[in-house]
């Protein structure tokens, strides 16, 4: 089955710095990949997504970036602000199964 | 659209009984709803994933006769927790994927605590 892996577990930056965090998967016919923001207690927010047959997407200060080959995404937070203080998960999912998480990033956004 | 109700939001329960949770899809059919549990300061672990009709599938680690899922109905899949245990307390949440690979939408979580 499928495993994600996500790294740094937390990270914290300075207010308009920016963050970066960065997921491995295992199996390569999965073709969905999200992001999810969680604060406490509550369902996890999908903040982007992207999908396989794309390479990058972009809204606003939120960035995802997709390599195939490395089976490896990323996601890039510009000009970071201490609302973006929270738990941050990527997934990744084959057709029609579950999404699997990976174990989570806390950021943390000093003013 | 796509909003899948869960409830309850929070239960505590005394060792050894039972607590069913209940998620409904209210603006479309979900013909397969995933289960999942959250552990504090952890990830969501995926339980099991249950299809509209058939017995759902278990994930490895995931006792089958603790955790019963039931998805009789398009808009209606329950978990329940038999014989719970403190061990049990977690926060419970489920998940429907939105038709047209639209993505995937979540209750709002069950929050148990057993004592």
């Amino acid at each position: 089955g499928e495993n994600v892996e996500q790294h740094p577990s937390t990270l914290s930056v300075q207010e308009g710095d920016s963050a970066v965090i960065k997921c491995t998967y295992s199996d390569s016919a999965s073709n969905y990949f999200p992001w999810y923001k969680q604060e406490l207690g509550k369902r996890p927010q999908l903040i982007i997504d992207i999908r396989s047959n794309v390479g990058e997407k972009k809204d606003q200060r939120i960035a995802v970036t997709l390599n195939k080959t490395a089976k490896h995404f990323s996601l890039h937070i510009t000009e970071t602000q201490p609302e973006d203080s929270a738990v941050y998960f990527c997934a990744a999912r084959q057709a029609g199964t579950a999404l699997i998480f990976g174990k989570g990033t806390t950021l943390s956004v000093s003013s | 659209g796509a909003v899948v109700s869960q409830h309850p939001s929070w239960v505590i329960c005394k060792s050894g009984t039972s607590v069913k949770i209940e998620c409904r899809s209210l603006d479309f059919q979900a013909t397969t709803m995933f289960w999942y549990r959250q552990f504090p300061k952890q990830s969501l672990m995926l339980m099991a994933t249950s299809n509209e009709g058939s017995k759902a599938t278990y994930e490895q680690g995931v006792e089958k006769d603790k955790f019963l899922i039931n998805h009789a109905s398009l808009t209606l899949s329950t978990l329940t927790v038999t014989s719970a245990h403190p061990e049990d307390s977690s926060f419970y949440i489920c998940s429907a994927r939105i038709s047209g690979d639209g993505g995937y939408t979540f209750g709002s979580g069950t929050r148990l605590t057993v004592v």
